[in-house]
């Protein structure tokens, strides 16, 4: 059961665009969620978290949107740049767990940015 | 601080051996998670530490997996009798938490498992 869904494995923007990357999920009971980025033979990064009793969260260039009721959430960074190019997961803490660690990870999205 | 350390980066092995990785946290945390990434899949949790108890062990953590985290500092994470579904990236990350609260988790690079 694939709690937290990312459907497009890939997205590819020019530089200086928006690039906005989705993501769904199933389980009502998540009230936190994170958007990590992966560069190639690095671990995940942290980027950017939203709690559930907001509706956008922003850090520079990265918001994060979340429509609770279509249980639908979105990263938008604007404005692209080439160093953004990595693979996005968005995760949620899991649901009355002992630890906020223990997250579920979407499949992650490839984003490529071109210059 | 040097964040998060794995070691090996990379283990090449043939099926049926055991293999051991390790995993040196940031060193003021109190917590220690693994998580295994296979291609095209995002992370998911196998198990994790506060301190050095084990509170939780994810169902995908078969009896050929243990890990330990003896003095509350370092980890090891140890498969037995290696199959070749265990081919997958090993990830460590931790973090600093008291309780059931929001916490950022800070990765290694992880170490890429090859059974062959």
């Amino acid at each position: 059961d694939q709690q937290v869904k990312q459907n497009s494995p890939s997205l590819s923007v020019q530089e200086g665009r928006i690039s906005i990357l989705n993501c769904d999920y199933t389980n009502s009971m998540f009230d936190y969620f994170l958007w990590y980025k992966k560069y190639p033979a690095e671990g995940p990064t942290f980027l950017i978290s939203i709690s559930s009793i907001k509706d956008k969260n922003e850090d520079g260039r990265f918001t994060v949107f979340l429509n609770k009721s279509a249980k639908h959430l979105s990263l938008h960074i604007v404005p692209s740049q080439p160093g953004d190019s990595a693979v996005y997961f968005c995760a949620a803490p899991n649901a009355g767990g002992t630890s906020y660690g223990k997250l579920t990870f979407g499949q992650g999205t490839i984003l490529t940015v071109h210059p | 601080d040097t964040g998060v350390s794995q070691d090996p980066r990379h283990k090449i092995t043939k099926r049926g051996q055991n293999v051991t990785f390790r995993c040196d946290p940031i060193s003021e945390h109190n917590r220690l998670y693994w998580y295994r990434q296979t291609l095209g899949q995002g992370p998911e949790f196998l198990t994790y530490f506060q301190n050095e108890a084990q509170l939780e062990k994810s169902r995908l953590l078969s009896d050929r997996f243990s890990a330990e985290r003896p003095k509350g500092s370092f980890s090891t994470l140890e498969i037995q009798r290696t199959e070749q579904g265990d081919s997958a990236m090993y990830l460590c990350a931790s973090s600093f938490a008291v309780g059931a609260t929001n916490e950022k988790l800070f990765f290694g690079s992880g170490t890429q498992l090859s059974v062959l």
